[in-house]
């Protein structure tokens, strides 16, 4: 079955701790992307990644690391965790071409207290 | 700068009506795809419905379709015949470039 896992699916943690949000897909898509949804801002796109070891910057980075070292995972770091990053996190990924949908994981709920 | 902009937060429409929902965009590109998505209650995000930025016909998918003015940077999309099944909060996108709105919340009343 083509999806996208994200581990954890709910994290509570506190400031300062460091986190990793894993993300994997099983299609061999060479897109892959990270979003924050927070109410009234839908869906904003955090970093984004073209292929292996080709990351970029989508809006709102601070905070934020990814690595893609291999196709199919494109894991979040938050290295310093803070409040103002509680939101709901999706990972999702699509085939180069760009007329074909993202598939998206089930997302990620973290809250920092 | 890509941006995608849906200028209403919450809408309502009474069972078996017709609604639309509204979407504006800026690209500098000259070929695009725009899209609309779904996300109900459980947070799993679906595709409704594509558009070709070349094509002139409007897209249409069962129920839905879409308006598509590209002179205006305009993608609405139409509901018809709605059903308590559509409410959901809708997402207007720019896939090239993986950039969404803010999302339009869709009540539907019995």
């Amino acid at each position: 079955e083509a999806q996208v896992t994200q581990n954890p699916r709910y994290l509570i943690t506190v400031t300062g701790k460091k986190l990793t949000v894993t993300c994997s897909q099983n299609m061999n898509h060479e897109y892959m992307s990270w979003y924050r949804q927070d109410p009234g801002l839908g869906l904003r796109q955090i970093y984004y990644s073209m292929n292996v070891e080709v990351t970029d910057k989508g809006d709102v980075p601070e905070g934020y690391k990814v690595s893609r070292k291999e196709k199919r995972n494109f894991p979040l770091i938050l290295e310093s965790p803070s409040p103002n990053q509680t939101s709901l996190y999706f990972c999702a990924s699509r085939d180069r071409r760009i007329q074909e949908t993202q598939y998206f994981g089930p997302g990620t709920r973290l809250l920092v207290l | 700068a890509q941006t995608v902009t849906q200028s209403q937060p919450e809408m309502s429409v009474q069972e078996a009506e017709t609604v639309t929902l509204s979407c504006t965009y800026d690209t500098s590109e000259s070929d695009y795809y725009l899209f609309w998505y779904k996300q109900p209650p459980s947070r799993q995000m679906i595709l409704v419905i594509r558009q070709e930025a070349y094509k002139q016909q409007n897209a249409t998918e069962n129920r839905f379709s879409v308006n598509f003015q590209k002179a205006a940077k305009s993608f609405s999309l139409k509901i018809s015949d709605s059903q308590l099944g559509d409410a959901a909060m809708y997402f207007c996108a720019l896939p090239s470039k993986l950039v969404f709105g803010a999302g339009t919340i869709l009540r539907v009343k019995s």
